[in-house]
């Protein structure tokens, strides 16, 4: 069984600073895939970032990039210069083959003006 | 290209009543997700259809239950509801090629049970 850790329940940032949000994982299985997803007030749940475990290259769109440590059973987020519609839920997942999804708890991100 | 689209987005039952809730699929995908959200026990997994098969199920009493249509749209039902029930249900699609593993999710259905 998988699971996933975000030990952040709420992080702040400055608007046009850089945060990272941190999340640890643990799977059996070697061929997994990680994703970060953003959940704003509006509920809707929408993706971020994707990473295959295979890859060593550290998944990046736009201003947000993640630290993918394989060893250490790592993924964490990092939002570059953030922006006021950054403020959400962000939840990390992981799957791998026809599993469900699973989730942490999520970590919510305020970001001040 | 359209995306999930969940209906109705908000729902008020009573305890003892059933409620459908159904779910359309970015075009083209094949398998859809159900998860169950609430405060308490964040996300958690109800169960998955690929082309009108149940694939996974969650941990869910069988008042739960579901099914997918040849159209790839989903319903999920729930019997004899219970104020627990109480939640965030969210669809989520993914496509049976390229980023397979990539779930797509839907506005959320609100089901209120008082």
């Amino acid at each position: 069984a998988q699971t996933v850790t975000q030990s952040q329940p709420e992080m702040s940032v400055q608007e046009a600073e850089t945060v990272t949000l941190s999340c640890t994982y643990d799977t059996s299985e070697s061929d997994y895939y990680l994703f970060w997803y953003k959940q704003p007030p509006s509920r809707q749940m929408i993706l971020v970032i994707r990473q295959e475990a295979y890859k060593q290259q550290n998944a990046t769109e736009n201003r947000f990039s993640v630290n993918f440590q394989k060893a250490a059973k790592s993924f964490s987020l990092k939002i570059s210069d953030s922006q006021l519609g950054d403020a959400a839920m962000y939840f990390c997942a992981c799957r791998s083959g026809n599993t469900p999804l699973v989730f942490g708890k999520g970590t919510r991100l305020s970001v001040i003006a | 290209k359209a995306g999930v689209t969940q209906t109705p987005r908000y729902l008020i039952k009573t305890r003892g009543q059933q409620v459908t809730l159904s779910c359309s699929p970015i075009s083209g995908h094949r398998s859809v997700s159900w998860y169950q959200q609430t405060p308490g026990q964040g996300l958690q997994f109800l169960f998955e259809y690929f082309s009108e098969t149940q694939r996974n199920k969650g941990n869910f009493p069988g008042r739960f239950s579901g099914r997918q249509f040849s159209n790839s749209r989903s319903e999920m039902n729930v019997s004899t509801l219970e104020l627990g029930d109480s939640a965030l249900y969210l669809c989520a699609s993914s496509t049976p090629v390229g980023d397979r593993d990539t779930q797509y999710f839907g506005p959320g259905t609100r089901l209120t049970v008082l």
